[in-house]
């Protein structure tokens, strides 16, 4: 069957190392994957986008890479901060047609 | 420029009501999704519009309906609630086209609870 998975347990982290959480995939071969945030109560963010003919994307703190051959992609925060807490979601659009299938989410605490 | 609107923030409701959502996308964006947050399931898609026509369509039951204005606005509509649609509805606003890839600007949901 077609899915998404990402860790499904809390990934604690301390302050000023490097977080890294995983999106893995089957049965797709998306053009890109998209990365968001989204906090307690509140919607999803976009932070980055990765093309599948992109190795590393690069925003800020935030790296993304994207292995098609793996169907995997990492998403690293560096220098983590307590304000980076939150829950992370990776996402596709299998078929181009803007209806991303998404991951349950990692969620992702920094501790000081 | 103003981010995505929804309306009501927070709603109770009880089983066999009918409730209406609505949503501002933001100026310019042409597409509006909607999807259904709930612990379990995570995010799931409900349906896409585009210029007032309904491009995608998401796994669910008939019960749950949107359109889309000639301004852009959306609303969803679910019928005859039952306890399972107790969930964080949330709308996100895109391009839509072009070279649009598909990157999301969502509000900041609406929560909706069924006793």
């Amino acid at each position: 069957s077609q899915k998404i998975e990402q860790n499904s347990e809390a990934l604690n982290i301390q302050e000023g190392k490097t977080a890294t959480l995983t999106c893995n995939y089957t049965n797709y071969s998306p053009a890109y994957l998209q990365w968001y945030r989204q906090d307690p109560g509140r919607g999803p963010v976009f932070l980055l986008l990765i093309r599948e003919n992109e190795k590393e994307k690069r925003k800020e703190r935030l790296k993304v890479t994207f292995d098609t051959t793996l169907k995997q992609s990492l998403f690293h925060i560096t220098a983590s901060q307590p304000a980076d807490s939150a829950t992370y979601l990776c996402a596709l659009d299998p078929s181009g047609n803007y209806q991303l299938i998404w991951g349950a989410g990692t969620k992702l605490i920094i501790k000081p | 420029k103003a981010g995505v609107t929804q309306t009501p923030r927070y709603l109770i409701k009880t089983r066999g009501q009918q409730v209406t959502l609505s949503c501002s996308p933001i100026s310019g964006h042409r597409s509006v999704s909607w999807y259904q947050q709930t612990p379990g399931q995570g995010l799931q898609f409900l349906f896409e519009y585009f210029s007032e026509t309904q491009r995608n369509k998401g796994n669910f039951p008939g019960r749950f309906s949107g359109r889309q204005f000639s301004n852009s606005r959306s609303e969803m509509n679910v019928s005859t609630l039952e306890l399972g649609d107790s969930a964080l509805y949330l709308c996100a606003s895109s391009l839509g086209q072009g070279v649009d890839t598909g990157e999301l600007f969502f509000g900041e949901g609406s929560r909706l609870t069924v006793l």
